[in-house]
């Protein structure tokens, strides 16, 4: 089983402040990493895969990065709209994990 | 438009069985693998079973032997079968789509909830 350890998990911000949020592979999984966002009562969305594949439509202020076993999410100008939970989830191999998320709230 | 909707859930005792299906529309559904994955209220996301195109299935330690993911091409659904259900069981239950075959899930359904209590 591939362990993830995802930080921080509560992160206070701002609109308009950037953003990075990580997440850590008990080894390595090569670039097969993927990043959700999900609000409140609704279901996960595929943000960035590959490690840093953009998913058709989402905004380009959302950047993925990181290979191996250390990986970063950034949001470069955070948006009213960002307030979120964050997950990182591997694709490397059975079974997927996902991170334990981290939560962007409004400072 | 690509969507996925889930049914089947509500409230089951502890021990019993439930099963989950997945009404998949606007995509050719044999071609992609699928996945469920699960919720519990206030906690994060925990991969629940997978199914690939030919049939091969996956599951995680929590969930082998007790539930079964399987999928019926023909009328474009997927499914879960879930027996000896636990408290720990209790979640919303989402249907997931794989991108490109073992890769990201990049559609997912509203989530259908599995309430296991007495």
């Amino acid at each position: 089983v591939i362990w993830m350890t995802q930080s921080p998990s509560l992160l206070s911000a701002s609109t308009g402040d950037r953003v990075t949020i990580s997440c850590r592979m008990s080894q390595g999984i090569s670039s097969y990493l993927a990043w959700y966002q999900q609000k409140p009562g609704k279901a996960p969305e595929l943000l960035i895969y590959a490690a840093s594949t953009l998913q058709s439509g989402v905004p380009s202020r959302f950047s993925g990065s990181g290979s191996g076993t250390d990986f970063t999410l950034t949001i470069s100008c955070l948006q009213s709209e960002d307030f979120a939970t964050y997950y990182c989830q591997q694709y490397y191999s059975f079974p997927r994990t996902f991170g334990q998320g981290t939560k962007v709230e409004i400072k | 438009e690509v969507q996925l909707v889930e049914s089947g859930g509500g409230l089951v005792q502890p021990g019993g069985s439930l099963r989950l299906s997945c009404a998949a529309s606007g995509f050719t559904f044999s071609s992609y693998d699928m996945h469920w994955v699960r919720q519990a209220t206030g906690k994060g996301l925990e991969w629940v079973s997978a199914i690939g195109t030919a049939g091969d299935t996956y599951y995680p330690g929590s969930v082998k032997g007790r539930f079964t993911i399987s999928r019926e091409n023909a009328k474009n659904s997927l499914y879960l079968q879930m027996n000896s259900l636990r408290a720990g069981d209790t979640a919303v239950y989402y249907c997931a789509r794989d991108l490109y075959g073992s890769g990201p899930m990049d559609v997912w359904g509203k989530g259908t909830t599995v309430t296991v209590s007495s």
